[in-house]
């Protein structure tokens, strides 16, 4: 079946820790994005990248960083600069990251305790 | 900069009735898409309907249609014959010659039996 997959589901994530969140995506799509979730709120962009080993900033990027090694997988890394991560995550893939709409995994919740 | 506005916070339809949902958005550009996604409460996001500006025709999926108002940048929902399913928060939002989704704040759709 093709689609978006992120794991984990739920991460939990002590103050100070690096976490990782996976993203990969199989249905051959050029780009890719990182959204952030708050709750009552609409999804806010953290990063994107429309091709291989090219990704560019969103509205929301301090805090955060990405890798685009592969044109599977799009990694989202929060670090402990960003000051409030705890929040819902989305991932999202597009055909050519012009005007098609665009897919979304099923979310990574983090939860900084 | 591009805005997408949802004014309604949430909306209650009965089961079988009919409910619209209205988008406003800003932009400068000619030629851009607008969709709606759905998020029920798995919190996966849904697409539900996408309109291209230059069409003219309002885009329709089974009972989903849209009332797209180009001169007034307007983008309404509206979902005929409700199904308890139907019940989610929907989104509506647009993107334009550089390919970002921008999100409005979304509306809570209750369907009650």
């Amino acid at each position: 079946d093709g689609g978006i997959t992120q794991s984990p589901k739920y991460l939990f994530r002590k103050e100070g820790q690096n976490v990782t969140l996976s993203c990969e995506q199989n249905l051959n799509h050029d780009a890719m994005y990182w959204y952030r979730q708050d709750p009552g709120q609409g999804l806010r962009l953290i990063y994107y990248s429309q091709i291989v080993n090219d990704f560019q900033k969103g509205d929301i990027a301090e805090g955060y960083s990405v890798s685009r090694e592969k044109k599977e997988s799009f990694p989202l890394t929060v670090t402990s600069a960003q000051k409030n991560p705890t929040a819902f995550y989305l991932c999202a893939s597009s055909i050519d990251g012009r005007k098609g709409e665009q897919f979304f995994g099923p979310g990574t919740r983090l939860t900084v305790l | 900069a591009q805005t997408v506005t949802q004014s309604q916070p949430e909306m209650s339809v009965q089961e079988a009735e009919t409910v619209t949902l209205s988008c406003t958005y800003d932009t400068s550009e000619s030629n851009y898409y607008l969709f709606w996604y759905k998020q029920p409460p798995s919190r996966q996001m849904i697409l539900v309907i996408r309109q291209e500006a230059y069409k003219q025709q309002n885009a329709t999926e089974n009972r989903f249609s849209v009332n797209f108002q180009k001169a007034a940048k307007s983008f309404s929902l509206k979902i005929s014959d409700s199904q308890l399913g139907d019940t989610a928060m929907y989104f509506c939002a647009f993107t334009g010659s550089w390919g970002k989704l921008q999100f409005g704040a979304g509306t809570q759709v209750v369907v009650t039996p």
